[in-house]
């Protein structure tokens, strides 16, 4: 089976900007998380997403969304990025919530 | 104070040597999980533990609800065991440690 894929996995983005990220699950997953790292703050939740509904958020502006599809696919976008964004974004799935999570490799962004 | 704290913050060790990280959270929990990251970001889940104690390989983890301490043991450690450990505590959501940095010297 194919591992959690996350695209792009590097991005470079000005403040203001706004960018999308994506992330495909381990075949047969449906709960899809979200996550940031900085050195500063080390690992925070952001999402998690089952069957294409939201069940938790973690305390982050409104400016951080997400959506999961139908395939179990899933996206988060930031709007109006600041310099404080600049982080790893980590999507990691399992096959239902509270189960074990297989970390995506993750996407670096780099707000300018 | 944070929620979930971890200790020591850093280590450094022998090969060969048996290795303990200390997690400790404030916060009621359904389950615990260990987190290896290595450098470069890759994050491989270790661990869930919810009670008692589980064992793969050479890593042992024990969790201990009671006391609201969960400890992770590394026997006959190697250096490629090199890595950043992190501790997470789950209720509704996810809690992470600041992680323990483990360098293992040949």
């Amino acid at each position: 089976k194919a591992g959690v894929t996350q695209t792009p996995r590097y991005l470079i983005k000005t403040r203001g900007q706004q960018v999308t990220l994506s992330c495909s699950p381990i075949s047969g997953h449906r709960s899809v998380s979200w996550y940031q790292q900085t050195p500063g703050q080390g690992l925070q939740f952001l999402f998690e997403y089952f069957s294409e509904t939201q069940r938790n958020k973690g305390n982050f502006p409104g400016r951080f969304s997400g959506r999961q599809f139908s395939n179990s696919r899933s996206e988060m976008n930031v709007s109006t990025l600041e310099l404080g964004d600049s982080a790893l974004y980590l999507c990691a799935s399992s096959q239902d919530p509270g189960e074990t999570q297989y970390f995506g490799p993750g996407t670096r962004l780099l707000v300018l | 104070k944070n929620e979930v704290e971890q200790s020591p913050q850093n280590l450094t060790a022998q090969e060969g040597e048996f290795i303990t990280i200390n997690c400790s959270y404030s916060v009621g929990i359904s389950a615990l999980h260990w987190l290896q990251q290595h450098p470069g970001g890759g994050i491989v889940s270790l661990f869930m533990l919810s009670s008692g104690k589980k064992k793969h390989g050479r890593l042992i983890a024990t969790i201990n609800i009671q006391e609201k301490h969960s400890s992770l043991h590394i026997t006959a450690s190697h250096p490629r065991d090199s890595a950043v450990y992190i501790c997470a505590v789950k209720d509704d959501k996810i809690i992470f440690g600041k992680g323990t940095r483990l360098h293992i010297l040949p």
